[in-house]
This record gives structure tokens, C-alpha cells and sequence, in this order.
């Protein structure tokens, strides 16, 4: 079943415009949310949890669970934004940790 | 070691070779991943490990593909009679911990194209 999906594979934005990234998924337990970014030539990294509640980079994102969505915002993209962005849910045990198909984000100049 | 380590970085077989792909894990890490990721797809699970025990194997797409990590640090993921199929990048990922709360670090990935 897939547990994460991320509806958008191509993102395209202006710089200085808002940026949203959908994430939604499903999970009957109690998930630990993450987005993972990985830019040219780089290995993935850690953006930012739900749990931490914090703002990376000048990005945010909001557990939903009513919803069950996790969508990344940034109120003004950069160039340096452009990567690929993968949403993530690691389950209750831990042992299983999900990736979207993912998104790339091209903020154009 | 400062990061996740894979070997070899890039890999290319003949269908029905057998390969193996090393993962170093950051030092004292107890968890373990091995995904598969596909061109153009995100990273699909393939199996994990608490330190040498393999909890889960749930995601190895057949029983060509074989983990281990017999003293908990080191872990190698083999393949044998590679097919077309099998072309994609390997990633390992370590935590410190188990369970939520224990951020997962990525190695940069085996890339294995079979010809």
C-alpha cells in the first residue's frame, strides 16, 4: 500500500514566490514525519520532523492529521531551493521508514 | 567515520553476476537500512537491522537479493544473478537508535546498472 505520496513530481516557481510541496499519507499508527532534500550530486539529508517544529532554511511543515498531509512550505523560494524534495513517514516501531516518489523543485530566476 | 560509507560508488555487471555492495555505517549507529531507488522513483525499502540482528526483511524483492551485518557495524547487501531489473541505486542509511525520534543518515548510494 503506498504509504506516502507526493502528487507533484515537477515544481516549477519564480523566485521570491511561494512554494508548497504536497505530501499526504497513510498510516493507521502514529507517524514520525519527515522531509528529506537532496541536492545535484548530493546525498539525501534531513530538511526537517514534525516533531521538532522548526523552520529549516526558511521552510515549514505542518502535520495535518486530520487531513493526514504534510506539506512543505516556504513563503519565498531562492534559487538554491532547486532539489529534489522526498516526504518520509517512519513508523511506530521505527523499522520502516517510507519515502514519497518525491518532487523536484525548480525555482526559476 | 563522519558520514554513512558505501562502496563501490558505482558498479556495472553483467546480467547473472553476482555483486556485493558495502555499507560503513557511522560509528556506534544501531539501526541500518538498505532501499532501492529506481531512476525517477523515490527510495523503496528493502530491510533493516538492529545492530547484527535482521528485524525486518520485508522489502528484498527476491531471494536473489541478501543483507547481512554479522558483528553490527558493517553490512553488506548482495545480489546474485543480477537482472536488468536490479539497475538502480543502493542506499544505506544508519540511526543512532531505534525507533522514532533517531534521525536517519544516507550514504551517497551504490549505483548498480546491470548490462
Amino acid at each position: 500500500a503506498q504509504r506516502v505520496t507526493q502528487p507533484e513530481k515537477l515544481l516549477s516557481v519564480f523566485k521570491g514566490a511561494p512554494v508548497e510541496l504536497k505530501c499526504n499519507y497513510s498510516y493507521s499508527g502514529s507517524p514520525e514525519l519527515f522531509w528529506y532534500v537532496q541536492y545535484s550530486r548530493q546525498r539525501l539529508q534531513l530538511l526537517l520532523r514534525h516533531i521538532s517544529r522548526e523552520s529549516i532554511k526558511g521552510f515549514t511543515a505542518d502535520l495535518n492529521k486530520g487531513e493526514t498531509s504534510f506539506h512543505l512550505k516556504k513563503p519565498f523560494a531562492q534559487e538554491e531551493d532547486s532539489a529534489m524534495y522526498y516526504c518520509a513517514l517512519r513508523t511506530n516501531t521505527g523499522n520502516q521508514f517510507y519515502f514519497g516518489t518525491g518532487t523536484s523543485l525548480t525555482v526559476i530566476p | 567515520g563522519a558520514g554513512v560509507s558505501q562502496s563501490p560508488r558505482y558498479k556495472v555487471a553483467k546480467r547473472g553476476q553476482d555483486v556485493a555492495l558495502r555499507c560503513d555505517p557511522i560509528s556506534g549507529h544501531v539501526s541500518l537500512f538498505w532501499y532501492q531507488q529506481a531512476l525517477g522513483q523515490g527510495p523503496e525499502f528493502l530491510t533493516y537491522f538492529q545492530n547484527e540482528a535482521q528485524l525486518d526483511k520485508s522489502g528484498l524483492p527476491s531471494d536473489r537479493f541478501f543483507a547481512e551485518r554479522p558483528e553490527g557495524s558493517v553490512s553488506t547487501l548482495k545480489i546474485q544473478r543480477t537482472q536488468q531489473e536490479d539497475s538502480a541505486v543502493y542506499l544505506c542509511a544508519s540511526s543512532l537508535g531505534v525507533g522514532q525520534g533517531n534521525t536517519i543518515y544516507f550514504g551517497e548510494g551504490s549505483w548498480l546498472t546491470v548490462v
